[in-house]
């Protein structure tokens, strides 16, 4: 199966700096790469995705980069602000042409602070 | 956000003692997943269902069974829940022709 590695699993950076999240997938198969962002007690809300034949994603802030040969993604968020504070997940998921798709893998998290 | 509701929010029961969480949507998704998420912990799929086939994945206890009576509602079925099963359970949906999935608020469950 699917393993999601990320890195780190904490990250602390000052208020307006840019902060990079790393995840590696074991898995080819997997074409599909979204994160999430979770505030303590809160469901994931997904914030970016990628597929597998794109590179690049960017919205506002907010980047997503693949390297599918090497088989790592990151997350970039810049000029970070304090409701940026939250825990991040990575995860990986095959979506076949059909409509079917596995069940997302995620990594462990990363808990971003944002430093006033 | 209303779309994917879970009942209950809050869930305390003893251990041994079976326990149904639900899920509901009026997003008309094709596809149900259910997660188990421990404190501090990724979340971790346990099941799905594709319109009405049931995947398993192959290291959910077979204490975790689910139903889904209807395109609208899936069911968690812990039947005999131990101190390991406290956890946020969350529903995932997502539509066929769409990679993206959309999770309910979660249930917290408390076994004591």
């Amino acid at each position: 199966g699917e393993n999601v590695e990320q890195h780190p699993s904490t990250l602390s950076v000052q208020e307006g700096d840019s902060a990079v999240i790393k995840c590696t997938y074991s898995d080819s198969a997997s074409n599909y790469f979204p994160w999430y962002k979770q505030e303590l007690g809160k469901r994931p809300q997904l914030i970016i995705d990628i597929r597998s034949n794109v590179g690049e994603k960017k919205d506002q802030r907010i980047a997503v980069t693949l390297n599918k040969t090497a088989k790592h993604f990151s997350l970039h968020i810049t000029e970070t602000q304090p409701e940026d504070s939250a825990v991040y997940f990575c995860a990986a998921s095959n979506v076949y042409s059909g409509g079917g798709a596995d069940g997302l893998t995620f990594g462990k998290g990363t808990h971003l602070i944002i430093q006033p | 956000d209303a779309m994917v509701i879970q009942n209950p929010r809050y869930q305390v029961t003893q251990f041994g003692k079976p326990v149904t969480l639900s899920c509901s949507q009026t997003l008309n998704h094709n596809v149900m997943y259910w997660y188990q998420q421990k404190s501090s912990q990724a979340p971790k799929l346990l099941f799905h269902y594709y319109d009405k086939d049931f995947n398993n994945e192959a290291d959910t206890p077979d204490n975790f069974q689910s139903r889904r009576p209807n395109t609208s509602f899936c069911f968690l079925d812990i039947r005999s829940p131990g101190l390991g099963d406290t956890a946020m359970y969350l529903c995932g949906t997502r539509k066929r022709t769409q990679e993206t999935q959309y999770f309910g608020p979660g249930t917290r469950l408390l076994v004591l």
